[in-house]
């Protein structure tokens, strides 16, 4: 089975800087797919930015972008030019390529608080 | 851009009670999920379906939880007689493919309280 793992359960960032947040996982697998996502207060999960892991390419969403370390199993999101409405839970994602079992294992999320 | 819809937003209900949550997915979508997050907790996979069956769920999703499709638009888990611990906030997600680029979208939730 999958797991995720990330190590910090709270962050903070000055408004207008960076932040990386970190998420490690455990997988057998050699194909599959990684997902940040974002809760804000209002509950709702937000897709913030996916990664397939056969792209050596890290991924990037306008300010935000990841480092994805294949062989350590390593997948940090960063945050750049941090803005207030980037306050959230911030929760990482495993999602396997093989069909039947295409469900998303979440890590336990990491609170960002924006200072400002 | 299409949602995921969820009914109700909260709902309460006493421990034995049934309860029926509600989802509308995105409606050309083909794969869809139920997820649970107790309050502080980490979101939970407990279901998965495609095709009119269960393709895929968790140790969570014992016989107390059944899912239906029962027309064309609605998707609806049953939890049939509730306990003080089902009382969490219910995702449901809806995906169109399996592959990286059909990310599951989510609903705004539903917090279910069992009093």
């Amino acid at each position: 089975a999958q797991t995720v793992t990330q190590s910090q359960p709270e962050m903070s960032v000055q408004e207008a800087e960076t932040v990386t947040l970190s998420c490690t996982y455990d997988t057998s697998e050699s194909d599959y797919y990684l997902f940040w996502y974002k809760q804000p207060p209002s509950r709702q999960m937000i897709l913030v930015i996916r990664q397939e892991a056969y792209k050596q390419q890290n991924a990037t969403e306008n300010r935000f972008s990841v480092n994805f370390q294949k062989a350590a199993k390593s997948f940090s999101l960063k945050i750049s030019d941090s803005q207030l409405g980037d306050a959230a839970m911030y929760f990482c994602a495993y999602r396997s390529a093989n069909f039947g079992n295409e469900k998303l294992t979440f890590g336990t999320g990491t609170r960002l608080t924006i200072i400002p | 851009e299409p949602e995921v819809t969820q009914t109700p937003s909260h709902q309460v209900t006493q421990m034995g009670q049934e309860v029926i949550l509600r989802c509308v997915p995105i409606s050309n979508h083909l794969y869809f999920y139920w997820y649970r997050q107790i309050l502080g907790q980490k979101v939970e996979f407990l279901v998965s379906f495609y095709n009119n069956e269960i393709s895929e769920k968790s140790e969570i999703f014992d016989d107390q939880f059944s899912v239906e499709r029962p027309d064309g638009s609605n998707f609806t888990l049953k939890i049939r007689s509730t306990k003080l611990e089902d009382s969490a906030m219910y995702f449901c997600a809806s995906s169109d493919g399996t592959a990286g680029n059909s990310p599951l979208h989510f609903g705004n939730g539903t917090r279910l309280t069992v009093t």
